[in-house]
């Protein structure tokens, strides 16, 4: 079963607009990670923020995390058409696997 | 390519066949999963491996899955009588053994249950 839920489930924006999507999850974690997916091809890993941080940059990718209320949320500031895929939340606890959420499926139009 | 490599990338198969999959890790990781990724889902985890231990199975990995990594390097995924329910997108991804952890996916096999 799936532990996480992303926030919307669709986005569409225009290039240039910020995008953010949410994550809650349900049980404590260790970490939380962000994964993209494009149409038809392997997720990609974007950025991991450990249970003990509240907020990480990687480039335009803005990460927040609060475990009291057991959410997290992804930024992506100036958006571009490269940015269309779906994002992914997957939490990781004490055991090594990773429990993905449903996804948000972002599309940016140029 | 040094990534994450699977075989085939798609494959249609008549219910009842076996099928079987291959994924090739990037060769310093010796944490090796497999997950299942259906339409409009997140990919579930099925089993992961460290070296060629089998350390972790999902509920979802019925007795018809069996999966292999013999030598701590590659890893092999059988589907016995296959089911049209099988019919999914399946990844593998690998990670190095550490407390935190990125997991680099491969390009997935797709397979069809006819």
């Amino acid at each position: 079963s799936q532990q996480g839920e992303e926030d919307p489930q669709a986005l569409s924006i225009q290039e240039g607009e910020n995008a953010t999507m949410n994550c809650s999850y349900k049980t404590s974690i260790n970490n939380l990670q962000w994964y993209r997916q494009n149409s038809g091809r392997g997720l990609v890993h974007l950025i991991l923020i450990r249970s003990n941080e509240r907020e990480k940059h990687s480039g335009r990718l803005r990460v927040t995390l609060d475990t009291s209320k057991k959410s997290s949320s992804l930024l992506i500031t100036a958006s571009r058409a490269a940015d269309t895929a779906s994002y992914f939340c997957a939490t990781g606890g004490g055991s090594e696997k990773l429990v993905f959420g449903k996804g948000t499926k972002l599309t940016v139009n140029p | 390519d040094t990534g994450v490599s699977q075989n085939p990338r798609h494959k249609i198969t008549k219910r009842g066949q076996n099928v079987t999959f291959r994924c090739d890790p990037i060769s310093e990781h010796n944490r090796l999963y497999w997950y299942r990724q259906t339409l409009g889902q997140g990919p579930e985890f099925l089993t992961y491996f460290q070296n060629e231990a089998q350390l972790e199975k999902s509920r979802l990995l019925s007795d018809r899955f069996s999966a292999e990594r013999p030598k701590g390097s590659f890893s092999t995924l059988e589907i016995q009588r296959t089911e049209q329910g099988d019919s999914a997108m399946y990844l593998c991804a690998s990670s190095l053994a550490r407390e935190y952890y990125e997991q680099y996916f491969g390009p997935g096999t797709r397979l069809t249950v006819t």
